[in-house]
């Protein structure tokens, strides 16, 4: 059964990077299949963020491009997120997933919160 | 890239059968057949519910179901039950550009 679990600061101050990390147990992600991160602001919808295969290929949300970067850990069996120059509009429950074959998001981890406050 | 736009909240009594629509553009919903549904309760993680417009996971059960006509996707939920009461979040490929949208959400209240 494959998880997923986000790690990370819960708290970043304006104009600074948000770092967090997903680990997945129960499969390898060496064996395939992209990886990525989603984010829901409190009280609003879901807005994909980026992917990552195995391989390092990445995709980005072209809103976030400019300030996103997925990288991955074959050796750890995990994947991570930096976002620079946060402000408060990037306040948001931030979720990974798995990205199947044709597109679709499963399993997802439970989601951490991630507060930009000075 | 604008979200793809559904109703603020649909209701139905248990037992009963509601629709909830996604519309997009030829861009995205019309453009594939890559529609997707989370369920979403308070405080959880999305769950996968249909892919491929209309296919149903393992452990889904069938009163979900999904279709697709022109621009709009839909999600249909028979049977209604108590536990069915969350939000609903319908998503599409979007092309090699934009990739993914979802939609803007959907509360099912269970009367």
């Amino acid at each position: 059964q494959v998880q997923l679990q986000e790690s990370g600061p819960g708290l970043v101050k304006p104009s600074e990077t948000l770092s967090l990390t997903c680990a997945v147990s129960g499969y390898s992600i060496s064996s395939g299949y992209y990886w990525g991160w989603i984010r829901q602001p409190p009280g609003k919808g879901l807005e994909w963020i980026g992917s990552i295969y195995h391989s390092g290929s990445t995709y980005y949300n072209p809103s976030l491009k400019s300030r996103v970067t997925i990288s991955v850990d074959t050796s750890k069996n995990q994947f991570s997120l930096k976002l620079s120059s946060v402000t408060a509009a990037d306040t948001a429950v931030y979720y990974c997933a798995r990205r199947g074959i044709s597109n679709w998001f499963d399993p997802w981890g439970q989601g951490t919160l991630v507060t930009v406050s000075s | 890239q604008s979200a793809l736009t559904q109703p603020r909240s649909v209701s139905g009594s248990p037992g009963q059968s509601v629709t909830i629509s996604c519309t997009g553009t030829s861009s995205d919903v019309g453009g594939y057949n890559y529609v997707s549904w989370y369920q979403q309760h308070p405080g959880k993680a999305p769950k996968l519910m249909i892919y491929d417009v209309s296919k149903r996971p393992s452990g889904v059960p069938d009163r979900f179901s999904g279709s697709k006509s022109g621009n709009t996707a839909s999600l249909t939920i028979s049977g209604l039950q108590a536990e069915d009461e969350a939000d609903y979040y319908c998503c599409s490929y979007a092309g090699s550009y934009t990739l993914y949208v979802f939609g803007t959400g959907t509360k099912v209240t269970v009367l």
